[in-house]
């Protein structure tokens, strides 16, 4: 079935740093991608998504390409806050069922220092 | 604020209870999911209702149920809960269009302990 991986964590970056979180996914047609951000005590706010091959989601300085090739959508930003500290999920939209139920990564912890 | 809203915030209750947990949909939603968080499990899809009807099952044990009502609120019951219950129950809502391009936007969820 349809599957996400990616990057354990924790990720510590210093305050200004860049941050990449690798995500690649396993599906049988063409998902919806999407990048959703757990700050602590909190829900699932979605981040951003993209809904095919060579799409670029972006919100909040933080950017992710869709990538159809390497099957991955990678999450990435130029310059890291200490309020970009949050768990971040990268999931799709299963192909197998046209209902749109989401399959999650485990999530990937970041913690940005002063 | 995504507009969906879920009660309670925190639910503690003893092994073998009963409990239900709310949620309301984001306005013009019809779709709501219900998703379980788990520090072993990580989040994991448990059901889907769109417009009153059931749309599909992930992994929801036989002791939880849902239903959504006419007014599209859902609610999530819980029977005869277990320690390994205790977990973070999150609702999301989409307006319920077809294919894989529909967005979920999701609730503060309900944090359940089971002591």
């Amino acid at each position: 079935g349809d599957s996400v991986t990616q990057m354990e964590g924790p990720v510590t970056l210093s305050e200004e740093a860049f941050l990449t979180i690798n995500c690649t996914y396993t599906a049988t047609g063409y998902p919806s991608l999407f990048w959703y951000v757990q700050y602590p005590g909190e829900g699932l706010q979605l981040l951003l998504k993209a809904t095919k091959a060579d799409d670029k989601g972006s919100n909040k300085g933080f950017e992710a390409t869709y990538r159809k090739e390497t099957t991955s959508f990678h999450l990435e930003k130029g310059s890291v806050q200490v309020s970009d500290s949050a768990v971040y999920f990268c999931a799709l939209s299963v192909t197998t069922d046209s209902w749109g139920k989401l399959q999650f990564g485990a999530g990937t912890q970041v913690v940005v220092t002063p | 604020d995504s507009g969906v809203t879920q009660t309670p915030k925190h639910l503690i209750t003893a092994t073998g209870q009963r409990v239900t947990l709310r949620c309301s949909p984001r306005s013009g939603d019809l779709s709501v999911y219900w998703y379980q968080q788990s520090l072993d499990q990580g989040l994991q899809f448990l059901i889907q209702y769109y417009n009153g009807e059931e749309r599909a099952k992930g992994n929801i044990l036989e002791r939880f149920s849902a239903q959504q009502f006419p007014d599209l609120h859902s609610e999530l019951n819980l029977s005869s809960l277990e320690l390994g219950d205790s977990a973070l129950y999150f609702c999301a809502s989409s307006r319920g269009d077809r294919g894989t391009t529909d967005t979920q936007y999701f609730g503060p969820g309900t944090r359940l302990t089971v002591l």
